[in-house]
């Protein structure tokens, strides 16, 4: 199965500021998700990011909010855009390797907001 | 409803069976899976079922696939302390097949 690495691993930031994540994968894949956990909560699907093309976004998550890069097949960040304390979660991402073994995901950065 | 629902919590006796229910949303989902959620840890995936199937055994795991109910259950034989997590269905949806995730079981097991 795929190998990402994702980092910043955790980052505490002050209100109004962006925090950038990337995560980097073994091989090439065509799509990449981005996931956000809050505390004590399930994962919620923030975007889908396919190389060549903009993301697509779920109902609630925006561009301007949440930018997201996908450059090459194998690599892809995500912003965290002026930041408040509500924007304190996990975040996380994801391919599917296409090998019917399942989705891998990231280690996650744990952001808190101050 | 729009939710993959699972029940909050259950609690089992160390070597007892843990059953482990979830309700997905998308008759057409073609993959269902469970991941595993230690604390302060990532996600494992546990194990998946194809659409077509309605019943997968992996050693200690068995999963159950009721597609006209859209019932999904997770059944771990002889539980251990060390199987003490948060546990999660999700389904792979749409044309780009992205993963919704259940709402989570929190299993604890007793000694």
């Amino acid at each position: 199965s795929a190998v990402i690495s994702q980092k910043p691993s955790r980052d505490i930031c002050q209100r109004g500021t962006s925090l950038t994540i990337q995560c980097q994968v073994d091989s090439q894949v065509t799509m990449m998700f981005w996931y956000r956990q809050q505390p004590g909560q399930s994962l919620t699907l923030i975007a889908t990011a396919n190389q060549g093309s903009e993301a697509t976004y779920e109902s609630g998550f925006v561009i301007d909010k949440f930018p997201i890069s996908r450059p090459n097949l194998t690599f892809s960040t995500l912003t965290v855009s002026n930041m408040s304390p509500e924007d304190s979660s996990i975040y996380l991402c994801s391919v599917d390797p296409g090998t019917g073994t399942g989705y891998t995901f990231g280690s996650g950065t744990r952001l808190t907001v101050v | 409803g729009e939710d993959v629902e699972q029940s909050l919590f259950l609690s089992v006796r160390e070597g007892d069976s843990s059953v482990i229910n979830c309700t997905y949303t998308d008759s057409s989902s073609t993959y269902l899976y469970w991941y595993k959620q230690e604390p302060g840890a990532g996600l494992q995936l546990l194990t998946y079922i194809f659409s077509n199937m309605d019943m997968k055994q992996d050693q200690r795991l068995t999963v159950l696939l009721n597609k006209k109910d859209k019932h999904l259950s997770l059944r771990i034989a002889d539980t251990q302390t060390g199987d003490s997590a948060i546990y999660f269905c999700a389904e792979a949806k749409g044309a780009t097949n992205k993963l919704i995730f259940g709402t989570g079981t929190l299993l604890a097991v007793q000694p």
